[in-house]
């Protein structure tokens, strides 16, 4: 079984400032991790994954983001927040068999950017 | 290249309707999943398929069913709509491993 836990619900940064959204998640088998992005009234939209190999994986939009097996996390982070970040972020997990890929989301966070 | 396409992009009905979704996935994509967004919420996964066969289901009731086209697109039908299967349903594709391509979803309102 797999889960995801997405520490806040609701993050506030100043434009400029660090970005950084938490996620924590469990697997009972070498798991695939992911960040999306959804704009409001949107569909999903990838901004890194994490599959094999490198830890740290940089994404689209000078986001990245670093597998930490022993803390069993992949925190987002970014170094200088922009308004057309503001959106809700959500991490997800899945095995890592071909031809049977659920994700499992955790609960999303929304990012607000104050100008 | 065109995305993952999605029909009707918003939908209402009223409860014990029945409902049929549509989704196109991207050209060479042969495994399309089916996910339901709660407002508030992160999507939950209803069912994948690859090359036409069912390879995981999500704990959603038999009112849900799906099934894939030799053409690889994908329907998503309903039956005996309830209040609670108001959502945001989205449909993704992929090889059969790794990145999924989601679509702009379909809005389904129950009333």
């Amino acid at each position: 079984a797999q889960s995801v836990t997405q520490l806040g619900s609701h993050v506030s940064v100043s434009e400029g400032a660090l970005v950084l959204l938490r996620c924590n998640y469990s697997s009972s088998v070498p798991p695939y991790l992911f960040w999306y992005v959804q704009y409001p009234n949107q569909g999903l939209q990838l901004l890194l994954k994490y599959t094999t190999g490198a830890t740290l994986v940089k994404g689209i939009n000078g986001f990245e983001a670093e597998f930490k097996k022993s803390e069993t996390s992949f925190h987002l982070t970014k170094p200088s927040a922009h308004m057309s970040d503001a959106a809700e972020y959500f991490c997800a997990v899945s095995g890592a068999n071909f031809g049977n890929e659920k994700l499992t989301f955790g609960t999303g966070t929304r990012l607000t950017i104050i100008p | 290249d065109a995305g993952v396409t999605q029909s009707p992009t918003h939908l209402i009905k009223t409860r014990g309707q029945h409902v049929t979704l549509r989704c196109s996935p991207i050209s060479g994509h042969k495994s399309v999943s089916w996910y339901q967004q709660v407002l508030g919420q992160g999507p939950q996964f209803i069912f994948q398929y690859y090359e036409k066969e069912e390879r995981g289901r999500g704990n959603f009731p038999d009112r849900f069913s799906a099934r894939q086209f030799p053409n690889y697109s994908s329907e998503l039908n309903v039956n005996a709509l309830l209040l609670g299967d108001s959502a945001l349903y989205l449909c993704a594709s992929s090889f059969g491993l790794g990145e999924q391509f989601f679509g702009p979803g379909t809005r389904l309102t129950v009333l």
